[in-house]
This record gives C-alpha cells, sequence and structure tokens, in this order.
C-alpha cells in the first residue's frame, strides 16, 4: 500500500539543529523528496535523495536513508527562523505507463523559537 | 527557475456553480498535476496528465474533471462546487521520470458556501 508517516509538529531554539523523521511503505521508490511549505504558499523541492543512497549533504541540509527500516529524515544544522515552515516527505510510486505519481506525507510543522 | 502560476489566490464560490482552476507553466514539462490539501490529510492527487489531452485519475477524482489542450496549461473544473470541495488546491508540474522533480505554484485556497 502507500503510505508515507511523519509526526505532525517539532519546537525547537534557533541555532539548534532540527530533525524531521518520515517512514515510507514502498520499498521500490527510486527518488524520495523533501518539499517545504512557507505559510500561504505552495510546496518547495528542498531537496531529494535517489534509493541507492544512504546519505545526501546540500549547505545546511542532511538527508538520511535507511532502506532497511524504510525511514528518511532530514536535518537542519543551525535552524532560523526562516526555516519555520511544514515540511513533507514524499516517495515515487508507480502508476502504470511511463510515469510515477508523488504519494505525501501528512507534512511536519517546525516551529523554531528565537 | 521553473515557474507555476494559478489564475488565483483566493477564491469564494456558491454551491452548485462551476468553477474552473487553471495553471499554467514555462518549463514544457510533459506531466502536470491536480493536488488537494487538507489540514492532517496532506496532500492528496486529484487528477494528472503526463501529456496534451490526456489525463490519469488520481486517489480523489470525484467531483473534479481536468482539461489539458495545450502543454503548458492544465484546468481543474468543478462541475458542481460543494462545500466539501472548500480547499486549497494546488497545481505542479513535473520532470517526469527518474527523478519526477515536482514545482508547485502558489496555490488556490477555494471556499464552497
Amino acid at each position: 500500500g502507500e503510505d508515507v508517516e511523519q509526526s505532525l509538529f517539532l519546537s525547537v531554539r534557533e541555532g539548534d539543529s532540527s530533525v524531521i523523521n518520515c517512514t515510507y511503505t514502498d520499498s521500490s521508490s527510486t527518488y524520495l523528496y523533501w518539499y517545504k511549505q512557507e505559510p500561504g504558499a505552495g510546496l518547495q523541492l528542498l531537496t531529494y535523495i535517489f534509493s541507492n543512497m544512504d546519505m545526501k549533504q546540500d549547505q545546511r541540509l542532511t538527508v538520511l536513508l535507511n532502506k532497511k527500516d524504510k525511514h528518511l529524515s532530514l536535518r537542519i544544522a543551525d535552524t532560523q527562523t526562516g526555516d519555520s515552515a511544514i515540511y513533507f516527505c514524499a516517495e515515487t510510486f508507480p502508476y502504470g505507463g511511463a510515469t510515477n505519481k508523488l504519494i505525501f506525507g501528512t507534512g511536519t510543522l517546525l516551529a523554531v523559537q528565537p | 527557475d521553473v515557474k507555476v502560476t494559478q489564475s488565483s489566490r483566493y477564491l469564494v464560490k456558491r454551491t452548485g456553480e462551476k468553477v474552473f482552476l487553471e495553471c499554467v507553466q514555462d518549463m514544457d514539462h510533459e506531466n502536470m498535476f491536480w493536488y488537494r490539501q487538507d489540514p492532517g490529510l496532506g496532500l492528496r492527487l486529484i487528477y494528472f496528465s503526463y501529456d496534451v489531452k490526456m489525463k490519469e485519475k488520481g486517489d480523489i477524482p470525484e467531483g473534479y474533471s481536468v482539461s489539458r489542450e495545450k502543454k503548458e496549461r492544465f484546468s481543474l473544473i468543478l462541475e458542481s462546487a460543494s462545500t466539501n470541495q472548500t480547499s486549497m488546491y494546488l497545481c505542479a508540474s513535473g520532470s517526469g521520470p527518474p527523478e519526477d522533480e515536482q514545482y508547485f505554484g502558489p496555490g488556490t485556497r477555494l471556499t464552497v458556501t
């Protein structure tokens, strides 16, 4: 089945690291994604990781993938108030033919306290 | 940069009205998507299109239809709006396999009274 789960809320202090977790069900997903949604806006693609990788780093963002446990995490170093947003993880899911669809988690609201 | 635009940010319609939501992308992507976003439910796929005049039902197509007459434009149609269609509607344009990167518009918050 298709299911992506995330915790609903995370609160951190400015300057601390944030870790947002996600579990997914489809072991055949080739890519997994993190999107950010600021208030009143659409989703912005932050980063993605290919399923044969364990880790990907991009400036303050580190993505860790544990395929055995189907667990994906996003670590934000030196969290800033501008990082306050909803973060969605997503996995690809084949939808017949030559295309895939994305299955999104319910989103984690990250609140950064000054 | 990919740009995806949606025709309205906010829309208020009455029950039974026909509603058109328009989406335009400028990246020559084959794939376009319509989602609705509701608190606690995340994003749910309504319809998508992988080519002009082609469409596929997503997970919640009931009460909706779509139109893709040109590659850059994908329209979502509510034939007879109902209050349970009050939601945030997000359009996305996608690069297709293998990376399947999707780029989102700013969203349309639709209220049906």
